[in-house]
């Protein structure tokens, strides 16, 4: 059973442009969501967070928007930049502080072309 | 510099012959986690700690174990490994209670079992 899905394996952008990664839940007892970012041969890094009492979330060019009756959340990247390219994972936690098991989704490969 | 450090990077077994891939931390954390991702399933939990000697399961358990003798290590151990073990492990941490902050992974462990 998923419970965090990315629905689009991969994603193509042009430099410069906006890229929108998307995420959806099931689980009504999160309530705290995060986007990971994966490069070849290292481990996932954490990228930015939000928590279920808040809609947006912004650090510089990311911004991560939670729509928690459609209980789906997106990552904007603007504007893209080559160095973006990388798997992204949207994770999600559930309990006091957030807790600490992270469901993790099965992740977009963003490639941003020039 | 704080990280998670996993041993091997890389490793090719056979079915059956014990093996151990080893995790450390340098940041003091309480909670450390174990994760295989595997293409199309994302990053999967595999056992937990919360602290020196207690660990738990997560959602994909079957073959593996874990102890947990010091607050900075946390083994992974297949007594007797198959190919559907064949995968990307990661050794992550975390302070208790705040995994709404994000944990911090290792780099990555590649084994392949024939």
């Amino acid at each position: 059973d998923q419970q965090v899905k990315q629905n689009s394996p991969s994603l193509s952008v042009q430099e410069g442009r906006i890229s929108i990664l998307n995420c959806d839940y099931t689980n009504s007892m999160f309530d705290y969501f995060l986007w990971y970012k994966k490069y070849p041969a290292e481990g996932p890094t954490f990228l930015i967070s939000i928590s279920s009492i808040k809609d947006k979330n912004e650090d510089g060019r990311f911004t991560v928007f939670l729509n928690k009756s459609a209980k789906h959340l997106s990552l904007h990247i603007v504007p893209s930049q080559p160095g973006d390219s990388a798997v992204y994972f949207c994770a999600a936690s559930a309990g006091k502080g957030g807790g600490n098991k992270l469901t993790f989704g099965t992740g977009t490969q963003l490639k941003v072309e020039l | 510099e704080a990280q998670v450090t996993q041993n091997p990077r890389y490793l090719i077994t056979v079915t059956g012959k014990k093996l151990t891939v080893t995790c450390s931390q340098n940041m003091n954390h309480e909670y450390m986690s174990w994760y295989r991702q595997d293409p199309g399933l994302g990053l999967r939990q595999i056992y937990y700690s919360m602290n020196v000697e207690v660990t738990d399961k997560g959602d994909v358990p079957e073959g593996y174990k874990v102890s947990r003798k010091e607050k900075r290590n946390f083994p992974l151990i297949l007594e007797s490994p198959s190919p559907n073990q064949t995968s990307l492990y990661f050794c992550a941490s975390s302070l208790l209670g705040q995994g709404a902050l994000g944990y911090t992974f290792g780099s990555g462990t590649r084994l392949t079992v024939v």
